[in-house]
């Protein structure tokens, strides 16, 4: 079985500060990762993913994450905010082999504010 | 726009009756999931059909059922409904053929049952 742990519900923070949202997984098999981002009243959209090789991912508008295999671990960053990047963060899993369905975190609620 | 259509977006319906939501996967899209957003459960897998095949199953009731159609697109029943089925019900397709590839999310269906 797998699960996700987002350690942070609600993120408040000024523009062009940096962030980082924390993502922590746990699962029995190998399993690939992503962060989707919810506007209000919208779908969710990929920000990005890791599948295999390097740890370090880069995402649409300025988003980066880390994949730390030993810390199961998955680490969503952003150098800089900005007032359009306040919506609700979710980390997820898809494990091997298993279809491609999504193993979501309860989400983070990142704020950004003036 | 993502490419998948869900409808209708709102529904509001009242204990005890059935309601069919519909998805329309991307063009080319074979495989197709659905979800469910709520409050206190967060973002549930539901079920995965497959070119018309159901490939997965998550936390779905037995009220629940699900189909895709020939054409792809794909309709999840929901019946017996109880308060607690209120809730944001998302659809996402993917050309999923065995290893991991993005899933493209609707703008999901919002049911409150009264």
């Amino acid at each position: 079985a797998q699960s996700v742990t987002q350690l942070d519900s609600q993120v408040p923070v000024f523009e062009e500060a940096p962030v980082e949202l924390r993502c922590n997984y746990s699962s029995s098999v190998s399993v690939y990762l992503f962060w989707y981002v919810q506007y209000p009243n919208q779908g969710l959209q990929l920000l990005l993913k890791y599948l295999s090789g390097s740890t370090l991912v880069k995402g649409i508008n300025g988003f980066e994450a880390e994949f730390n295999k030993s810390q199961t671990s998955f680490h969503l960053r952003k150098p800089s905010v900005h007032i359009s990047d306040t919506a609700e963060y979710f980390c997820a899993v898809s494990p091997y082999n298993q279809g491609g369905k999504l193993i979501f975190g309860q989400g983070t609620e990142l704020s950004v504010k003036p | 726009d993502s490419g998948v259509t869900q409808t209708p977006k709102h529904l509001i319906t009242a204990t005890g009756q059935r309601v069919t939501l519909r998805c329309s996967p991307r063009s080319g899209d074979l495989s197709v999931y659905w979800y469910q957003q709520s409050l206190d459960q967060g973002l549930q897998f539901l079920i995965q059909y497959y070119n018309g095949e159901e490939r997965a199953k998550g936390n779905i009731l037995e009220r629940f059922s699900a189909q895709q159609f020939p054409d792809l697109h794909s309709e999840l029943n929901l019946s017996s409904l109880e308060l607690g089925d209120s809730a944001l019900y998302f659809c996402a397709s993917s050309s999923f053929t065995g290893t991991a590839t993005e899933a493209f999310f609707g703008q999901g269906t919002r049911l409150t049952v009264v």
